[in-house]
């Protein structure tokens, strides 16, 4: 596609519930990543995957937090037993590998309620 | 944590006026970004600056770097409404890891 893509824009779960939050990156961009922002607050690096290579998870706040990437394309971000201080907007962006800057999604907004 | 901070948090000022906002780091860095945020959602790149740079212009953007003293400049000139943003640097390592790390970000207001 001709952007980052990213689904739902916007989730409310029940704490404790399983949320999978998709990201769907520009075609043939190497490298995906995922961060997220509290409320009036800057972004936090959470899992960066680049190629084949093995995915950087140093983010990660917790076990329950995962993420995959399928084919080199599709991430699919899987938080389980949700907490209240998951609320967040979990954004994703790409880069191509040959040159340096992010193309953002618009991102997930996630209300544990 | 937060590699960048940005200084100041919060900026207003009127349409017309030039904007200036700072960010600090703390580690070598390999290139340094900038981005805007409209909304609290996605964030759009505006410019890259390389650790062997000092300045660099696109449009009414002008950053700077001074890598001795670990920190940048973003200067929007001639502001206009459309400005209203949140403004955040990021830095990279680069050689081929191109994970960033962001600032906490300064919300710039333009007053029309």
């Amino acid at each position: 596609g001709a952007g980052v893509s990213q689904s739902p824009s916007n989730k409310v779960t029940e704490k404790g519930k399983d949320v999978e939050l998709r990201c769907d990156p520009i075609s043939g961009h190497t490298a995906l990543y995922w961060y997220r922002q509290s409320l009036g607050q800057g972004l936090e690096f959470l899992i960066y995957f680049q190629g084949n290579s093995a995915p950087d998870k140093s983010g990660l706040p917790s076990d329950r937090f995962s993420a995959e990437r399928t084919g080199g394309s599709v991430s699919t971000l899987t938080i389980q037993r949700t907490q209240q201080e998951d609320s967040a907007v979990y954004l994703c962006a790409s880069s191509p590998g040959t040159r340096l800057g992010y193309t953002f999604g618009s991102g997930t907004r996630l209300t544990v309620v | 944590s937060q590699q960048g901070e940005e200084d100041p948090q919060a900026l207003s000022i009127q349409e017309g006026e030039n904007a200036t906002m700072n960010c600090s780091y703390k580690t070598s860095i390999n290139n340094l970004q900038w981005y805007r945020q409209n909304s609290g959602r996605g964030l759009v790149h505006l410019i890259l600056i390389r650790s062997n740079e000092r300045e660099k212009h696109s449009g009414r953007l002008r950053v700077t770097l001074d890598t001795s003293k670990k920190s940048s400049s973003l200067l929007i000139t001639a502001s206009r409404a459309a400005d209203t943003a949140s403004y955040f640097c990021a830095t990279g390592l680069g050689f081929g890891n191109e994970k960033l790390t962001f600032g906490t970000g300064t919300r710039l207001t333009i007053i029309p």
